[in-house]
């Protein structure tokens, strides 16, 4: 268990929609990352935050925006959605913000768009 | 451009034989770099890093990977492969300059 937990763990819905996903990190870590993971595309890099202030931008649709609340946990708000979204998004956190410390991921929200 | 490629989708190794997984990558600057693993159905678990120092790092679940500066690599290597080493592994690299990217992984398996 690497102690970052990401709800829901499927979630089903329709193009056109507006989806949240959640992530609560590590105690103690203030960095949160998201990622798309998808079979053609391998592991994208979306979006870092670093105790509440975005601190990175990867390959995030204009679509997709994400926030990290006080209390660390952050949230992934995925609209318009697109059959190309589904997806395995995955929640990731570290100690600290830098590019060299090692992430901690969950278990991963799997995302089918029909 | 910031680059890492992987470039076996699949290895295949008999337990109890050596393996290694490739990684070469491209960077500006001072590479950091790291080795996941993925099991079915599970999110990635860090194995391994290398950010400055001896060249030879070593992990978790007796992995190892090996930095050449002059060939760009960190290939991923164990002695003696074990059927529960079978599992996605993923290359990852990072500068001072920019930020993490995955490799697209490479899938081991490892015949009994």
């Amino acid at each position: 268990d690497s102690g970052v937990t990401q709800t829901p763990k499927h979630l089903i819905t329709a193009t056109g929609q507006r989806v949240t996903l959640r992530c609560s990190p590590r105690s103690g870590d203030l960095s949160v990352y998201w990622y798309q993971q998808s079979l053609d595309q391998g592991l994208q890099f979306l979006i870092q935050y670093y105790n509440g202030e975005e601190r990175a931008k990867g390959n995030i649709l204009e679509r997709f925006s994400a926030q990290q609340f006080p209390d660390l946990h952050s949230e992934l708000n995925l609209s318009s959605l697109e059959l190309g979204d589904s997806a395995l998004y995955f929640c990731a956190s570290s100690e600290v913000g830098q590019i060299y410390t090692e992430a901690f991921f969950g278990q991963g929200t799997r995302l089918t768009v029909v | 451009a910031q680059s890492v490629a992987q470039p076996e989708d699949q290895v295949n190794v008999a337990e109890g034989n050596p393996l290694t997984v490739k990684c070469t990558y491209s960077v500006s600057g001072n590479p950091y770099l790291f080795w996941y693993v993925q099991y079915p159905n599970r999110g990635l678990q860090f194995l391994l890093k290398y950010i400055t120092g001896d060249n030879l790092v070593k992990g978790s679940y007796g992995f190892e990977a090996e930095f050449n500066k002059s060939q760009t690599s960190f290939h991923l290597k164990k002695p003696s492969a074990l059927v529960s080493d079978s599992a996605l592994y993923f290359c990852a690299v990072s500068s001072s300059a920019s930020k993490i990217i995955f490799g697209s992984g490479t899938r081991l398996s490892i015949r009994p």
